[in-house]
């Protein structure tokens, strides 16, 4: 069974550093996805980003930037400068590639990591 | 703008009483999932549809029903209310075809069992 564990909480910085959220999974399909999603205190969940088993290539988008390492089975997640707006839960979750139909199995998510940004 | 829906957005009930919670998307999608979460938990996956008449059970299904009757709409029953149901209940959708593409959240239902 596919496993998610994101080892850090909670982390705590000061406005404009960096911090790097680490995600790590299991799985035993060799074709499966990864995504990071934001959960502000609002509550509601926000896309940000996935990437396909196949597809190493590290993703940069503004201040936001994924590294994806199959090798350690790693998908982290690094904000520099960060802001404020950054505050938040953040989740990597893992989909495995579902039956052959076409279907989608559902996320295996992580506990999240609590991100505190200090003024 | 396509959307998905929940209702309600708050609820407070008695143990054993039966509790449905709606979700409603207006993407056409045919995949509709629905999430727990709690503190220290993550969101965990309950129930998940392929399509009208399908439903599959996910990792912590018991307790709860699902039916779908058509693309637009996947009820959440809880048919006996526990206070371990007491949660945050996230609907989502995606598009068939894989599961790379990405879910799509409604905003949430916070259920209280008392």
């Amino acid at each position: 069974a596919q496993k998610v564990t994101q080892a850090q909480t909670e982390i705590s910085v000061v406005e404009k550093e960096d911090v790097t959220l680490d995600c790590v999974y299991e799985t035993r399909d060799t074709t499966y996805y990864l995504f990071w999603y934001k959960q502000p205190p609002s509550g509601e969940l926000v896309f940000l980003i996935r990437r396909n088993s196949f597809d190493e290539q590290n993703e940069i988008s503004g201040r936001y930037s994924w590294n994806f390492q199959k090798s350690t089975s790693s998908f982290n997640f690094t904000i520099t400068a960060s802001q404020v707006v950054d505050s938040a839960v953040y989740f990597c979750a893992l989909s495995e590639a579902g039956y052959s139909g076409g279907g989608a199995d559902g996320l295996t998510f992580g506990k999240g990591t609590h991100l505190i940004i200090q003024p | 703008d396509a959307e998905i829906t929940q209702s309600p957005r708050h609820k407070i009930t008695e143990t054993g009483r039966q509790v449905t919670l709606a979700c409603h998307q207006t993407w056409n999608h045919n995949n509709m999932f629905w999430y727990r979460q709690d503190l220290g938990h993550g969101l965990r996956l309950i129930h998940y549809s392929y399509g009208v008449q399908d439903t599959n059970k996910g990792e912590v299904s018991d307790g709860y029903s699902v039916s779908r009757s058509n693309t637009e709409d996947l009820p959440l029953t809880l048919e006996s209310a526990a206070s371990s149901q007491t949660s945050v209940y996230f609907c989502a959708s995606s598009e068939s075809g894989s599961s790379y593409n990405e879910q799509f959240f409604g905003p949430g239902t916070r259920l209280t069992v008392l």
